[in-house]
């Protein structure tokens, strides 16, 4: 079947402007993750959502960071007032549950100049 | 606290010999660890997984191995090739309580020269 999908694939954006990052998981996967890949680093663990329950969003670095999940599937990660610092490549990933193993997108690559 | 730690930023092997990754965790409670390899430009992809009740997993050139008392993974390839050359994060749940996400370690870059 399909797996994760990620759109856009690049985003090139001016320092101060709003972006807004979709996600399509696999389908029955309760689970959907965000992380952001900077370079040379690791991925750094943004946010998650497992079913119905409050996501974890221990991992986003500030209140610009916001993400949501409607109807279980499709996640929207939005960065408002983007700095240069948010260049990176986001991932979003997905699993049939919390703990087991995660597929990955592709990725966002964005930009901020 | 990081709970998974792959000290070793990057690794260079030839082709054909064995690639050797390593991977540390601190919390007793996990019972799963998988490898994930990364190329660029794409998302990680899973690549062998293992779970506590075992100490190895093979699976054609990739074995894990699992040290539990040292709390302690590593990936073997073997013989190493130029196309694995990416970087490889090591990844640990806890699987049985199933309360949290994979908690991954922030990668190896291996390169395999010929």
């Amino acid at each position: 079947g399909a797996g994760v999908s990620q759109s856009p694939s690049n985003k090139v954006t001016e320092k101060g402007k709003d972006v807004e990052l979709r996600c399509d998981p696999i389908s029955g996967h309760t689970a959907l993750y965000w992380y952001r890949q900077s370079l040379g680093q690791g991925l750094e663990f943004l946010i998650y959502f497992q079913g119905n329950s409050a996501p974890d969003k221990s991992g986003l670095p500030s209140d610009r960071f916001s993400a949501e999940r409607t109807g279980g599937s499709v996640s929207t990660l939005t960065i408002q007032r983007t700095q240069q610092e948010d260049s990176a490549v986001y991932l979003c990933a997905s699993s049939w549950d919390i703990s087991y193993e995660q597929y990955f997108g592709p990725g966002t690559r964005l930009t901020v100049t | 606290d990081q709970q998974v730690k792959q000290n070793s930023p990057s690794l260079s092997v030839q082709e054909g010999r064995i690639s050797i990754l390593n991977c540390d965790y601190t919390n007793s409670m996990f019972d799963y660890f998988l490898w994930y390899k990364k190329y660029p430009a794409e998302g990680p992809t899973f690549l062998i997984s293992i779970s506590s009740i075992k100490d190895k997993n093979e699976d054609g050139r990739f074995t894990v191995f699992l040290n539990k008392s040292a709390k302690h993974l590593s990936l073997h390839i073997v013989p190493s090739q130029p196309g694995d050359s990416a970087v490889y994060f090591c990844a640990a749940s806890a699987r049985s309580s199933n309360t949290d996400k994979l908690i991954f370690g922030t990668g190896t870059r291996l390169q395999v020269f010929p």
